[in-house]
């Protein structure tokens, strides 16, 4: 079956700490897949996407950045968090079986303090 | 640019049937999704419309309009567990490539 997955699942770091949020996805190959972050009482930013591996599209230009190491994991990194870093930070695959549906991981609550 | 607009918060009775709408401005269109998302828990798949006219699963439809930007869910019998912020998104054809664009969420409150 094609699952997604996604660590840690809460987050607390200091500013001015490295991040690293880790997403794999298992059951397919070459999926397209996604970062999201939702801030609070704000909907789901699209921070990046991939269609394969290295291949990193950037949406929002900011304080983060994300790589594509192999074909099923997707990673978001940050050298320096900031507090406007704080948000609910999903992964996203989109789903080949089918024309529709975008499966999300289960989330990273990130508090930056 | 683009933009999806629907309405913050509503609010419903259990049994009812609620509308939320959606309106969208995107250059390019490939397809309109709703999203269910509970409090802290990641979104969760509903529906999906491309063509224009009402698409039914069970308690739930979704309508789409291409020609107006408009779309909307509409939920049936409502029950408690229907509280949740509902999430319009839509597939463009543009430098995001397949990536789902949202809309802030309609926040829907059920009461008994």
């Amino acid at each position: 079956s094609q699952t997604i997955h996604q660590w840690p699942a809460t987050l607390v770091q200091p500013v001015g700490s490295p991040l690293s949020l880790e997403c794999t996805v298992e059951g397919t190959s070459n999926p397209n897949l996604y970062w999201y972050r939702q801030a609070a009482g704000r909907g789901l930013q699209l921070l990046f996407y991939s269609v394969g591996i290295g291949q990193i599209s950037s949406e929002v230009p900011q304080n983060l950045s994300a790589s594509r190491p192999q074909d099923r994991q997707f990673i978001l990194s940050s050298k320096k968090l900031l507090l406007s870093d704080s948000g609910f930070y999903l992964c996203a695959w989109r789903v080949t079986t089918a024309d529709y549906g975008y499966t999300f991981g289960s989330g990273t609550r990130l508090t930056v303090v | 640019g683009q933009n999806i607009d629907q309405p913050t918060e509503m609010t419903a009775t259990e049994g009812a049937i609620v509308q939320i709408n959606c309106t969208y401005q995107t250059s390019g269109f490939n397809g309109l999704f709703w999203y269910q998302q509970h409090a802290g828990e990641a979104p969760t798949f509903l529906s999906y419309n491309v063509l224009d006219g009402l698409e039914e699963k069970g308690r739930f439809s979704s309508f789409l309009s291409r020609s107006k930007g408009y779309s909307y869910l509409l939920l049936k019998e409502l029950q408690m567990k229907d509280s949740a912020s509902y999430l319009c998104a839509v597939r463009g054809v543009n430098q995001a490539g397949t990536a789902l664009i949202f809309g802030k969420g309609t926040t829907l409150s059920v009461s008994s």
